[in-house]
């Protein structure tokens, strides 16, 4: 089945160390997504991307760094300059033709 | 900067009421307008509009845009326990470096029996 994974779907991490989030498609969609979200809020843009090797920063991409090596897959580097790192993140996905996105299952990063 | 507010931040309902939820929006290139429901994990999809005045109907569930007030209602009729969720709007634009969705804070709906 086609679909977006996001893994792992729980990630603990001490202060001050960078982590990598991974996410990865089969739908053949060309623009990938990560948004983060925290309690009692909406979704906040991170970063997108429309084509390989080419990425766009979002509403609050300060602390974090992507890549766009391959169309399926969209990693998510936290680093140790974002304040406050834990938080539910969301990773999606958008076929160039169509309207609908389609998002993963998300990973909950806990800083400690 | 793309804004997208929603109203109520949350509501109480008894199970059979009608609810009626607010999404208005300021935004650039304005491509879509999408109502999500959201209950433990990833946000699942409700309405996709992009046309004036064109009522979008899924069982109990409808929703309608007016793109001259820049405005959307999500409208939940006979609510059932199972409707408890946080439900999002969001809002597609066009940009320099392709599209993107701006989310509202969500409206935390939980029905009682």
């Amino acid at each position: 089945d086609g679909g977006i994974t996001q893994s792992p779907k729980y990630l603990f991490r001490k202060e001050g160390q960078n982590v990598t989030l991974s996410c990865e498609q089969n739908l053949n969609h060309d623009a990938m997504y990560w948004y983060r979200q925290d309690p009692g809020q909406g979704l906040r843009l991170i970063y997108y991307s429309q084509i390989v090797n080419d990425f766009q920063k979002g509403d609050i991409a300060e602390g974090y760094s992507v890549s766009r090596e391959k169309k399926e897959s969209f990693p998510l580097t936290v680093t140790s300059a974002q304040k406050n790192p834990t938080a539910f993140y969301l990773c999606a996905s958008k076929a160039r033709t169509t309207y609908g996105y389609t998002f993963g299952s998300g990973t909950r990063l806990t800083v400690v | 900067e793309d804004k997208v507010v929603q109203s109520p931040l949350s509501l109480v309902v008894h199970e059979g009421d009608t609810v009626t939820l607010n999404c208005s929006y300021e935004v650039t290139n304005f491509r879509s307008l999408l109502w999500y429901k959201q209950e433990k994990k990833a946000p699942t999809f409700l309405f996709m509009l992009t046309s004036s005045g064109i009522e979008k109907k899924s069982g109990r569930l409808s929703s309608i845009l007016d793109k001259k007030e820049l405005f959307s209602i999500l409208n939940i009729t006979a609510t059932q326990t199972g409707d408890s969720a946080v439900y999002l709007c969001a809002v597609e634009a066009e940009t320099g470096g392709g599209n993107k969705l701006t989310f509202g804070t969500g409206t935390q709906l939980k029905v009682e029996l």
